[in-house]
């Protein structure tokens, strides 16, 4: 069964440092990597998705990175600012399965 | 294109109560899944179809029924609510499960307690 695990559970930073991240997973065999944001009291929203023969993924300030051998994912945030206060969620997708397994988040509070 | 969209956003039910929450999408997209997200468990799969008329269980499809009568909606039903069921719950879809598509969209969610 596939494991996802994200840590720390929380994280505060002041406006401006650089966020990192992490999400590891137990089985090697994914599919693709899926990285969501979810404010307080609503849903999910699609920040990257990495292919399982992908490295990396950008996205104007965002970036993931995807080491699938040692299982792990990294997200950055760079310039972090007040409106990136979230949590985020990782999400994997095992080869030959329909679901996705999820991390249980880490929660980001940036200071302004 | 409004995405993927949930009714009712919050819905409080009595012990062996049904009810059915609505999912719909306008994208055309073959995937659709029901998700719970408790805490401490995190979002569990319930149900999913890979395309109208097909549908199959998920982790936790106890209590649950689902049908897809059609590409766009994706109804959950609740046949005699319990306790155990007071969970927010997320309706997603993505283009197909191919793996370039497999991009996962969700819901806005629906807050659902029952006493």
């Amino acid at each position: 069964k596939q494991e996802v695990t994200q840590i720390p559970a929380a994280l505060s930073v002041p406006e401006g440092e650089n966020l990192v991240l992490n999400c590891s997973f137990t089985d090697s065999a994914i599919y693709n990597l899926q990285w969501f944001r979810q404010d307080p009291g609503k849903g999910l929203t699609s920040l990257l998705l990495i292919q399982s023969s992908q490295r990396e993924q950008t996205s104007g300030r965002l970036n993931a990175s995807l080491d699938k051998s040692s299982g792990r994912s990294t997200l950055y945030i760079a310039a972090s600012q007040p409106g990136d206060s979230a949590t985020y969620l990782c999400a994997v997708r095992v080869s030959n399965d329909y679901k996705l397994s999820f991390g249980a988040g880490t929660t980001v509070t940036v200071r302004a | 294109n409004a995405g993927v969209t949930q009714t009712p956003k919050f819905q409080v039910l009595k012990t062996g109560q049904s009810m059915t929450l609505q999912c719909a999408q306008d994208m055309n997209h073959e995937y659709m899944s029901w998700y719970r997200q408790d805490p401490g468990m995190g979002l569990r799969l319930i149900h999913y179809s890979v395309g109208a008329g097909i549908t199959d269980q998920g982790e936790v499809p106890n209590g649950y029924n689902v049908s897809r009568s059609t590409t766009e909606d994706f109804p959950l039903r609740l046949l005699s609510a319990a306790p155990s069921q007071t969970s927010v719950y997320f309706c997603a879809s993505s283009r197909s499960i191919d793996r370039v598509y497999n991009e996962q969209f969700f819901g806005p969610g629906t807050r659902l307690t029952v006493l």
